[in-house]
């Protein structure tokens, strides 16, 4: 089992939808939990960054954390065409060096 | 601008030869990362670095190696004995200590074989 499972997609919405991103881990040391937005041959680009359990509002975008089900959330309100990309969650323990990322869900926001 | 700086873009290796990958950031960040991106396989983590001349294997470290000899430079190198190099190589840097903070990519080198 992978520690981190993310469905892949493809997500594809109409302009102005709200999108709801999900990941599922398996490991209940892991506290820190972030979304990265990549674009096609770009690198992954930090978007959200929660600590623990609970909710994260920034702008569009809000990340929710509910550790005691291994899930964390990513809702895009009032979807773009520019937010069409990949979306990445990641995770790591309190006291972890490495990173452990889902594998991506492609998103595309048709105008 | 601070940032992470990959370079080349795009790079062709031929059969037996060693291609070396450069990292460089500006962002005083101790810990430096290196991942593999496939379609369909998510980031795999190569070499990791917390600082200046250490390293620790990743999970999929066969064929490649690295150096950190300075905290701004992780290059990696991709030798004859990586079989399947073809990949988007995806490099990372972050603060460690008590800041807890994320990791921030550069914008990575797409290697291919002639």
């Amino acid at each position: 089992q992978k520690e981190v499972e993310q469905d892949p997609g493809p997500l594809s919405v109409p302009e102005g939808a709200i999108v709801s991103l999900n990941c599922t881990y398996s490991n209940s040391a892991f506290q820190y939990f972030m979304w990265y937005r990549q674009y096609s041959r770009k690198g992954p680009e930090l978007l959200m960054y929660t600590y623990s359990s609970g909710n994260k509002e920034d702008g569009r975008f809000t990340a929710q954390v509910d550790k005691s089900s291994k899930y964390i959330s990513l809702f895009i309100r009032d979807s773009q065409p520019s937010d069409s990309a990949t979306y990445l969650c990641a995770m790591r323990t309190n006291t972890g060096n490495q990173f452990y990322f889902g594998t991506g869900t492609s998103l595309t926001v048709i105008p | 601008d601070g940032g992470i700086t990959q370079s080349p873009k795009y790079l062709f290796r031929k059969e037996g030869q060693n291609v070396t990958l450069s990292c460089e950031q500006n962002l005083n960040h101790d810990a430096m990362y290196w991942y593999r991106q496939d379609p369909g396989q998510g980031l795999r983590l190569i070499y990791y670095s917390q600082i200046v001349n250490d390293f620790q294997k990743g999970d999929i470290a066969e064929g490649y190696s690295v150096s950190r000899e300075k905290k701004e430079s992780f290059p990696l190198t991709v030798t004859s004995a990586q079989k399947n190099p073809t990949a988007f190589y995806l490099c990372a840097s972050r603060l460690t200590g008590g800041y807890n903070q994320p990791q921030h990519f550069g914008d990575g080198t797409r290697l291919s074989i002639l």
